[in-house]
């Protein structure tokens, strides 16, 4: 099993662009979860997505958006990008959302920069 | 509001050597505890969770509400523990709220 693979790695937008992120999780986990990493911070949650219905959303603007597909991969849409936007996007699986201590699998991550 | 705070950022330790890293969370419902480590070059992933009250690759991490606290503690420090580290709090359907992280020096 590969784990939890992401795509791109690495990209370099314009100020005001659109960005779309790939993620496929593990095999068999239905969850999906977002993370963006600004170096020097730790990952800060941005969506949950279960069964193709969104679970969670963290602080963000509406420019950020997403989805899950029937084979439980999820996309992350940013609009109208801005140099903040700059930073590690983090995709994490795992089997179920509510079960207790479940365990989070990440990605290698997506290295977004806006210039 | 959840938080989590992680006041070192680097901690340097001689091989051997104690190592505690720090951590601090505040949360009104019942907390899950991670400990998140990422390795150089490496994704990041799970050390050790509260729940299962295990020792990984020879760190503990004990729970203490009194204090609010999830300090993770090794008593001898090996070169391979060199990495950063990430303190961890569950909240709702399974989002983590991270710490800054610290960053773990082990000298030879």
């Amino acid at each position: 099993d590969a784990g939890v693979t992401q795509s791109p790695t690495h990209l370099i937008k314009t100020r005001g662009q659109q960005v779309t992120l790939r993620c496929s999780p593990i095999s068999g986990h239905k969850s999906v979860s977002w993370y963006q990493q600004v170096l020097g911070q730790g990952p800060q949650f941005i969506f949950q997505y279960y069964e193709k219905e969104e679970r969670g959303r963290g602080n963000f603007p509406d420019r950020f958006s997403a989805r899950q597909f029937p084979n439980y991969s999820s996309e992350l849409n940013v609009n109208a990008l801005l140099l903040g936007d700059s930073a590690l996007y983090l995709c994490a699986s795992s089997l179920e959302p509510d079960r207790i201590n479940t365990e989070a699998f990440f990605g290698q991550g997506t290295r977004l920069t806006v210039v | 509001a959840q938080r989590v705070t992680q006041p070192e950022k680097l901690l340097s330790v001689f091989k051997g050597a104690p190592v505690e890293l720090k951590c601090n969370y505040s949360y009104s419902g019942s907390p899950e505890l991670f400990w998140y480590v990422q390795y150089s070059r490496q994704r990041l992933q799970l050390l050790l969770r509260h729940i299962s009250r295990e020792s990984i690759k020879g760190f503990t991490a004990d729970l203490n509400k009194g204090e609010t606290s999830f300090h993770l503690k090794k008593p001898f420090a090996q070169e391979e523990d060199s990495a950063m580290y990430y303190c961890a709090l569950r909240s709702g359907a399974n989002n983590l709220f991270f710490g800054t992280g610290t960053r773990l020096t082990v000298i030879p």
